[in-house]
């Protein structure tokens, strides 16, 4: 059983689609995190939310989307990607003392 | 800027054999370390954290880090291998929640 989930596991989807991918967390964190994991490159950190305002970007393209309604769910949404963006896509929280982030299992994305 | 570096990207070692995986960091200030283990198809769980209570940190599963402030190191250590071991283990660094850096992670495989 894990604190953080995510969904979909798996996800297949063309270079025009539009997808999001969902992660809620149980364990009353007040921080989440989306985190991208390529083959051979260190953790990639996206996005940090914290108190539901976004605090770090990271340079990421803008075909990426984040969203975080409140501090138990985030969203990953998805737009026009390249085939380069195919990774695995972490979720993450944390709660203020102690720093340490608990993580989801991810979701594999794959653009075709 | 603080940043971790992992000696060795894949580490190979008998079952029963001792387990050596080396972490040393940079960082300004003192820092929050931790180590990360992933299974294959799986996110990153957390096996220990060291924030300054005590130098020598006991974890999940066995494994153990030790904190040393003039080498600027936290190996994790195992004293004897199970296969279940085998999996890729990542250090991480922080000084406060937004700014965790991973290293490149160590893939660990035991031998029969």
């Amino acid at each position: 059983e894990t604190g953080v989930t995510q969904t979909p596991r798996h996800l297949v989807m063309g270079m025009t689609n539009k997808k999001s991918l969902k992660c809620e967390q149980h364990l009353g964190h007040n921080a989440m995190y989306w985190y991208k994991q390529s083959a051979k490159k260190p953790l990639e950190l996206m996005f940090v939310y914290s108190l539901e305002e976004r605090v770090e970007n990271n340079s990421v393209p803008s075909r990426f989307s984040p969203e975080c309604p409140n501090s138990s769910h985030l969203f990953l949404h998805l737009h026009t990607l390249q085939p380069e963006d195919s990774a695995l896509y972490l979720c993450a929280s944390s709660q203020g003392s102690g720093y340490t982030i608990y993580f989801g299992e991810g979701s594999w994305l794959t653009v075709v | 800027a603080q940043s971790v570096t992992q000696l060795g990207s894949h580490v190979s070692v008998s079952e029963g054999a001792l387990v050596l995986l080396r972490c040393n960091y940079s960082s300004s200030v003192p820092p929050y370390l931790f180590w990360y283990v992933q299974y294959p198809n799986q996110g990153l769980q957390l096996l220990l954290k060291y924030t300054s209570a005590a130098t020598l940190v006991k974890g999940i599963n066995g494994f153990e880090a030790e904190f040393k402030k003039s080498e600027t190191s936290f190996h994790l250590t195992k004293p004897s291998a199970h296969m279940s071991d085998a999996a890729e283990y990542f250090c991480a660094v922080t000084r406060g929640r937004d700014d965790m850096r991973f290293g490149a992670g160590t893939r660990l495989t035991v031998k029969p």
